[in-house]
């Protein structure tokens, strides 16, 4: 079993729908939790990152952390066609640990 | 500021050859990375080096050597390539926290 699970998708939406995003994990030691985004052919990018539980909030993006449940959430509110990408979850156990990166859930977003 | 850079972009060798993937970064970054990525695999780490001077394996090494040439540069060898090395390769480098990585463009690699 992966330390890090997250569905691949593809998930389709339409343009201006709110778009959940979600990882499991099994290692009770990650700490530090991020999203990544990935455009087609490009690097990963970081998008958001969140210490422990609960909730951080950036624009139209919120990040959700449940470590009683060992699940994460990247929520897009108003998702626009620019936000068209995957998207990868990633922890560690402390800041200067290696990532465990999810494989990533394909998003469209259409007109 | 190009922030990190690979080279090449692409690359298609035969099995058996060799080859050299270069990593630049100019952030002035302590710590960098090489990953590698496949479908349904994810992102998984090759090697790394947590400072000049200094590389450590990761969870994939096999196969692979990496030299921290200074503190801008770090390349991934493969000495005699083989089809299950087909893959994206991502160099990616940090000076804080290892969750804030900046990662190059990628060299996608076919290996016949």
């Amino acid at each position: 079993q992966k330390e890090v699970e997250q569905d691949p998708g593809p998930l389709s939406v339409p343009e201006g729908a709110i778009v959940s995003l979600n990882c499991t994990y099994s290692n009770s030691a990650f700490q530090y939790f991020m999203w990544y985004r990935q455009y087609s052919r490009k690097g990963p990018e970081l998008l958001m990152y969140t210490y422990s539980s609960g909730n951080k909030e950036d624009g139209r993006f919120t990040a959700q952390v449940d470590k009683s449940s060992k699940y994460i959430s990247l929520f897009i509110r108003d998702s626009q066609p620019s936000d068209s990408a995957t998207y990868l979850c990633a922890m560690n156990a402390g800041t200067a640990s290696k990532l465990t990166f999810g494989t990533g859930t394909r998003l469209q977003v259409t007109l | 500021n190009a922030g990190v850079t690979q080279t090449p972009k692409f690359q298609v060798l035969k099995t058996g050859q060799s080859m050299t993937l270069q990593c630049a970064q100019d952030m002035n970054h302590n710590s960098m990375y090489w990953y590698r990525q496949d479908p349904g695999m994810g992102l998984r780490l090759i090697y790394y080096s947590a400072s000049e001077g200094t590389t450590d394996k990761g969870e994939v090494p096999n196969g692979y050597n990496v030299s921290r040439l200074n503190k801008r540069e770090f390349s991934l060898r493969l000495e005699s390539a083989a089809p299950s090395q087909t893959s994206v390769y991502f160099c990616a480098s940090t000076d804080g926290p290892t969750y804030e990585q900046y990662f190059g463009p990628g060299t996608r690699l076919t290996v016949t």
